[in-house]
């Protein structure tokens, strides 16, 4: 049972496309986050929420804009896409314990923007 | 210059082999320290972490965190060909909440 499923793997659009990625977890966690993840594996995150709420929103263009209509699920919309949002797209889901958060990260959606 | 740095590899290994992976990281707020291994096409999973300086032991894998030269370590012993992943390191300050910030990450392979 997938703890953390994120759809699409696969995404091949064309620019100016707007396209969401699906997010869900069966952890029960409270905190989900998304990660992009470029050609040179470096993971950055992007954005944060817990129980509904955005918490973290690092410096992403406004075309990103993530959704959170539960706690257990957290969507990302991209509007215009562009050549340079080419890239693995990571959803995570972390619960605090004695202040460390250890991640449960999907298997990530690949999206190629042409 | 990058908040944790980490050699991208490849690093190519005979199977048996022990292993060597290091970070360095320049942020000396961060408290938490961690090692995810990433295989093709999947996502990161967290393999260990520690809190602070010290070594931490978890089968044929140890990490190693130097606070005071900013250096952490993971070392695989008799190594195998099912490690051959990504290694990357991330780091969390205390007071920072959930935000990790990771390195590059490693890719390493074990010949059989």
């Amino acid at each position: 049972d997938t703890a953390v499923s994120q759809t699409p793997k696969y995404l091949v659009t064309q620019m100016g496309n707007d396209k969401s990625i699906k997010c869900e977890q069966n952890l029960g966690h409270d905190t989900m986050y998304w990660y992009k993840q470029d050609s040179k594996k470096f993971l950055k995150i992007m954005f944060s929420y817990n129980n509904k709420e955005l918490i973290i929103n690092e410096t992403v263009p406004n075309r990103f804009s993530p959704k959170s209509p539960d706690k257990a699920h957290l969507n990302l919309h991209i509007n215009s896409l562009e050549l340079g949002d080419s890239a693995v797209y990571f959803c995570a889901s972390s619960q605090e314990d004695r202040g460390f958060y250890g991640y449960t990260f999907g298997s990530g959606t690949r999206l190629t923007v042409v | 210059q990058k908040e944790v740095e980490q050699d991208p590899g490849p690093l190519s290994v005979p199977e048996g082999a022990i292993v060597s992976l290091n970070c360095t990281y320049s942020n000396s707020a961060f408290q938490y320290f961690m090692w995810y291994r990433q295989y093709s096409r999947k996502g990161p999973e967290l393999l260990m972490y520690t809190y602070s300086s010290g070594n931490k032991e978890d089968g044929r894998f140890t990490a190693q965190v130097d606070k005071s030269s900013k250096y952490i370590s993971l070392f695989i012993r008799d190594s195998q060909p099912s490690d051959s992943a990504t290694y990357l390191c991330a780091m969390s300050e205390f007071n920072a909440g959930n935000m990790l910030t990771f390195g590059g990450g490693t890719r390493l392979m074990v010949k059989p």
